[in-house]
């Protein structure tokens, strides 16, 4: 059975700084990885998905690699803003189906940047 | 862009209650996955369906049935609700060709 795990489960740093988020899944056959963001008693936000067969994604300031041999993503976001702060989800969708959305998320990240 | 919709946004129902959430797919999309997110939790695969049929099945609870429709919307029905059903509910809908999911606002349910 797939697990995911983020780790820290929580992180506070200053506005400006680069900040790395760990996601870290127990099966490695895997279609894809997706890194989420949410807000408080909100939905998810898609904010980069990375296929089995890619090492890394980019959006803005936002960087996600995928190391899925030894089961392992971080995102990398840099330059940090107080409107960051929100809890981050990593999930992976597992091969040997066709449930390409059928995700396993990790327990989050909740990113504080203060200013 | 259309996105995924689902109603409504907010329900509130009593305990023992039966609750309908609705998910409308992007157009052109055959596949729906209901996932519950409980408080401070990871959301939770619920179950999906694909061209209208069920195509996997998570931790649902027998009290809780879905189906997807002729034109591809789905609907979760849930009855003899409990406090602990308390969730957000999230919808999901994929292109069978494309293996990326796209998530719906979700419905927040409390059980009072």
């Amino acid at each position: 059975k797939q697990e995911v795990t983020q780790i820290p489960a929580a992180l506070s740093v200053p506005e400006g700084e680069n900040l790395v988020l760990n996601c870290s899944f127990t099966d490695s056959a895997i279609y894809n990885l997706q890194w989420f963001r949410q807000d408080p008693g909100k939905g998810l936000t898609s904010l980069l998905l990375i296929q089995s067969s890619q090492r890394e994604q980019t959006s803005g300031r936002l960087n996600a690699s995928l190391d899925k041999s030894s089961g392992r993503s971080t995102l990398y976001i840099a330059a940090s803003q107080p409107g960051d702060s929100a809890t981050y989800l990593c999930a992976v969708s597992n091969a040997g189906g066709t449930s390409y959305g059928k995700l396993t998320f990790g327990q989050g990240t909740i990113l504080t940047v203060h200013p | 862009a259309a996105g995924v919709i689902q109603s409504p946004r907010h329900l509130i129902k009593e305990k023992r209650e039966t609750a309908t959430l609705k998910c409308y797919p992007i157009p052109r999309h055959d596949t729906v996955y209901w996932y519950q997110q409980g408080p401070g939790q990871d959301p939770q695969f619920l179950i999906s369906f694909y061209e209208k049929m069920q195509s996997d099945k998570g931790s649902i609870p027998d009290r809780f049935s879905a189906q997807q429709f002729s034109d591809y919307h789905s609907e979760l029905n849930m009855s003899s609700l409990e406090l602990g059903d308390s969730a957000l509910y999230f919808c999901a809908s994929q292109n069978f060709m494309n293996t990326e999911a796209f998530f719906g606002q979700g419905t927040r349910l409390t059980v009072v």
